[in-house]
């Protein structure tokens, strides 16, 4: 068992709909990563949190500690928010321990 | 630098050859990672350096691969004797400390055949 669990694995959408990536964890952590990479590979960074709720733009992630449950959400999704996101975590480690991504694919 | 930088961005490789991939980290970045992304795989972490030390290479996967760091800057992954089952992409992430935001550099992608 993956000690971090996304879900969806694959999410299709309209464009202009809400979206919503789930992602559980095993054991207490440091830190909570959300990260978008594109098909060609890159890797960027979204969001890192520890607590309460971040937003940036029409992006939002949200993390429950008690629960060991995060969410990152979309709003107003556009076909350029096609992309896999990858949910992560570090405990007292400092390296990422990886989910295994959602594939989004937002259509016109 | 403005952001993390691999290269060779693409490595075709004879199985039994040495490679060695490069990272240039984000200046001033204390934190270097290497991770693999094997075909259709998740990321899996590899080394982490703090300055020039290794206090985490529990992600090597065997005794063909090693890394360096000098200067507190540029690293080198190394493996030697390729095989097939090391064809990935290899990517390397900078952070200011250790527990602070990562940036990903474009990563090297290692073909064996």
């Amino acid at each position: 068992k993956n000690e971090v669990e996304q879900s969806p694995q694959n999410l299709t959408a309209q464009e202009g709909e809400f979206i919503t990536i789930n992602c559980s964890y095993s054991v207490g952590i440091s830190a909570l990563h959300w990260l978008q990479q594109h098909p060609g590979g890159g890797i960027v960074s979204l969001f890192m949190l520890s607590s309460g709720k971040k937003k940036h733009g029409r992006l939002i992630a949200t993390i429950n500690i008690q629960e060991k449950h995060s969410s990152l959400h979309i709003t107003a999704s556009h076909p350029r928010d096609s992309a896999v996101y990858i949910c992560a975590v570090s405990y007292n480690t400092d390296k990422l321990i990886f989910g295994t991504g959602t594939r989004l694919q937002v259509f016109p | 630098g403005a952001g993390v930088s691999q290269s060779p961005s693409n490595k075709v490789t004879e199985k039994g050859k040495d490679v060695e991939l490069r990272c240039d980290p984000i200046s001033g970045h204390t934190a270097l990672y290497w991770y693999r992304q094997s075909l259709g795989q998740g990321l899996e972490f590899l080394i982490y350096f703090q300055g020039n030390s290794a206090p985490d290479k529990s992600g090597l996967p065997s005794d063909r691969f090693s890394a360096e760091r000098t200067g507190g800057s540029v690293s080198t992954l190394t493996i030697q004797r390729t095989q097939q089952e090391d064809s990935a992409v290899y990517l390397c992430a900078s952070s200011l400390f250790r527990n602070t935001e990562a940036f990903f550099g474009q990563g090297t992608r290692l073909t064996v055949v």
